[in-house]
């Protein structure tokens, strides 16, 4: 079974440019969800999405951030335009429920903004 | 303060000894605990879950939690090479998706 899978694993942009990151969840796994980590900071929930629809999105920081997960498959998360404090990792996860138990990460998205 | 938070690292253990590392929360409304293990460039693994306050075992790892004073630990028995990464304690209100993390301790196991 493939895993979690993102990309890029690293992007280099410089500060107002756009980037967006793809993920790829385990075949089936209807839950999708995004979660980045700062630098100097711990992993943080930016949201859910359970088949195409965003069941939480809570912890997307502003309104610079779009995640998007059109029909029920990939997910990508645009960061338009792009600052410096955006630099960080992005962790996707899937899983079949909504149980944390079960979530599977990928390994990650590394953004930095100059 | 901080929701949860890691004993600082790094950790620096003899191959075959036991690593201990430890874990406070904030939220006393929360109910799931777990422990990631993540090596450089991976992605977070989960090798431990657990729900209840005492201890649960799983080869060479043993979760522990006390619930009445905020505090989850993980013990790695007969630490291997292998076991060098970074362990992050997450926990959640329920069994649910929205962890929260703890920073990491980073573990390393001298041959």
């Amino acid at each position: 079974e493939a895993g979690v899978t993102q990309f890029p694993s690293h992007s280099v942009i410089e500060k107002g440019q756009t980037v967006t990151l793809r993920c790829d969840p385990i075949s089936g796994h209807d839950n999708l969800y995004w979660y980045r980590r700062v630098m100097g900071k711990e992993i943080k929930f930016l949201l859910h999405f359970v088949k195409e629809s965003k069941q939480d999105e809570s912890g997307m920081p502003n309104n610079r951030f779009l995640a998007e997960r059109t029909g029920g498959t990939y997910s990508t998360l645009k960061v338009q335009p792009a600052e410096l404090e955006d630099s960080g990792v992005y962790f996707c996860a899937s899983s079949q429920s909504s149980g944390a138990n079960v979530l599977t990460f990928g390994a990650g998205s590394r953004l930095t903004v100059l | 303060q901080k929701e949860v938070e890691q004993n600082s690292g790094p950790l620096s253990v003899p191959e075959g000894a036991i690593a201990s590392l430890n874990c406070t929360y904030s939220d006393r409304g929360s109910q799931s605990f777990f422990w990631y293990r993540q090596y450089s460039g991976k992605s977070p693994e989960l090798i431990m879950s657990i729900y209840s306050n005492g201890d649960k075992e799983d080869g060479r790892f043993t979760a522990q939690l006390n619930k009445a004073s905020q505090y989850v630990s993980l013990l790695i028995r007969d630490s291997q090479p292998s076991d060098s990464a970074t362990y992050l304690c997450a926990v959640s209100r329920s069994n649910d998706y929205k962890l929260s993390f703890g920073a990491g301790t980073t573990v390393t196991v001298r041959a």
